[in-house]
């Protein structure tokens, strides 16, 4: 069926380290693709989107490009600050699948000094 | 711009008791979401609203959980009774359409703590 694989956490890095969180997907049909941040105790924000192939979706240092021929979605931030830390949820939206968003499990950040 | 508004924040009841959730999405945004968030999962979709009308209710248990959206707007979740299980974040998104190329956004949520 559908879903979402992204790498477990919790990943711990220095302040300036650089970021990778990888994401697959396994959709049937052509997905618009989405990461999601949750800061702690709040909901979740839109972090950045990729509605085709190889389209680059970018915000706040953020950056991810839509690979249909791997079906990824990875998230890199060339360096990272302890605001960074949160739980980042990739997500996919079929608009056959009802407008579901279908998600990750997500993986917890935690930058350090 | 006024986000997704949504209460209570935070909710504990003791198994068997009734309880409810309320949101009021983004003006001018006709979809409307309810999805549910177990500790350490991403959210799952229960309902989606197109207007008042629910248009995908495949996910929600309908022998305990009921939802409304009467006049378009605002909306209202009820778990009755509440069962230990459904200790959860409840979030409410909306969107102002539908299709892949429409963005939901998310309000804070609803912490249920079941007793």
């Amino acid at each position: 069926g559908d879903s979402v694989t992204q790498m477990e956490g919790p990943v711990t890095l220095s302040e300036e380290a650089f970021l990778t969180i990888n994401c697959t997907y396994t959709a049937t049909g052509y997905p618009s693709l989405f990461w999601y941040v949750q800061y702690p105790g709040e909901g979740l924000q839109l972090l950045l989107k990729a509605t085709k192939a190889d389209d680059k979706g970018s915000n706040k240092g953020f950056e991810a490009t839509y690979r249909k021929e791997t079906t990824s979605f990875h998230l890199e931030k060339g360096s990272v600050q302890v605001s960074d830390s949160a739980v980042y949820f990739c997500a996919f939206l079929l608009t056959g699948g009802g407008n579901k968003l279908t998600f990750g499990t997500g993986t917890q950040l935690k930058v350090e000094l | 711009e006024a986000g997704v508004v949504q209460s209570p924040r935070y909710k504990i009841i003791e198994k068997k008791q009734p309880v409810a959730f309320w949101c009021n999405p983004i003006s001018g945004h006709n979809t409307l979401y309810w999805y549910r968030q177990n500790l350490g999962q991403g959210p799952e979709l229960l309902i989606r609203y197109e207007n008042e009308e629910a248009v995908d209710d495949s996910q929600l248990p309908k022998d305990r959980f009921s939802a409304e959206r009467l006049k378009g707007v605002d909306s209202t979740l009820k778990i009755q009774p509440a069962e230990l299980g459904d200790s959860a974040v409840y979030l409410c998104a909306s969107s102002f359409g539908q299709g892949k190329q429409e963005t939901q956004y998310f309000g804070p949520g609803t912490r249920l703590l079941v007793l």
